[in-house]
């Protein structure tokens, strides 16, 4: 079974300060995990993913998330919030196969304070 | 070019009627889904569906139903509508797996009075 927990329901910095928003998984398989952001009103867009190569994984918008096997994590950060940084972010994890079912963490809202 | 695009973007209705999202990618990829997303921004796969295999999430009414008239295509019918069907619904598609990066259409707001 495979699950995904995002520890936070809202997380609120200043503009220029740093972003970390949580994500804990479980998996009976070596899964792919992803980060997808949600602007209002509007689909979702991949950030990043991770699928076994490198456990520092850098995305889009200046973003990167750290897997941790052995904290079963995968933590997004952001050095310095910008206000367009203000959207839904979420955590999802997929195991290695095709016939897999593909779990969404609950989402973190992100705000952002001037 | 929009990668993944649904019409309608919003859809009301009443009770009982039965209505129907239509989704279309045009980036060749081989798996599309559907997503129900709540008033929580809970989101949850309905299902995926390549050339070879529909896969259904158990927890889905069969009153939904996902038609597949060609690759670039996956329309999604609803049946009976019933309240709790309110939300809204997004498709997406990937190159071949779950595990390959997922394109997100903008959604279709589902009003069920």
């Amino acid at each position: 079974a495979q699950s995904v927990t995002q520890l936070d329901s809202h997380v609120s910095v200043s503009e220029g300060t740093p972003v970390l928003l949580r994500c804990n998984y479980s998996s009976s398989y070596s899964p792919s995990l992803f980060w997808y952001v949600q602007h209002p009103n509007k689909g979702l867009q991949l950030l990043l993913k991770y699928t076994s190569a490198a456990t520092l994984v850098k995305g889009i918008n200046g973003f990167e998330a750290e897997f941790k096997k052995s904290e079963t994590s995968f933590h997004l950060t952001k050095p310095s919030a910008h206000m367009s940084d203000a959207a839904e972010y979420f955590c999802v994890v997929s195991p290695y196969s095709s016939a897999s079912k593909i779990i969404f963490g609950s989402g973190t809202r992100l705000s952002i304070r001037p | 070019d929009t990668a993944v695009s649904q019409t309608p973007k919003y859809l009301v209705t009443q009770m009982g009627n039965d209505k129907s999202i239509k989704c279309e990618q045009n980036l060749g990829h081989d798996t599309m889904y559907w997503y129900k997303q709540d008033s929580k921004k809970f989101l949850k796969i309905m299902f995926s569906y390549n050339n070879k295999e529909l896969i259904i999430n158990e927890t889905v009414p069969n009153r939904f139903s996902p038609k597949s008239p060609d690759k670039a295509h996956l329309n999604l019918h609803i049946n009976s509508l019933e309240l709790g069907d309110s939300a809204v619904y997004f498709c997406a598609s990937s190159a071949r797996t779950s595990t390959d990066t997922q394109y997100f259409g903008p959604g279709t707001r589902l009003t069920v009075l």
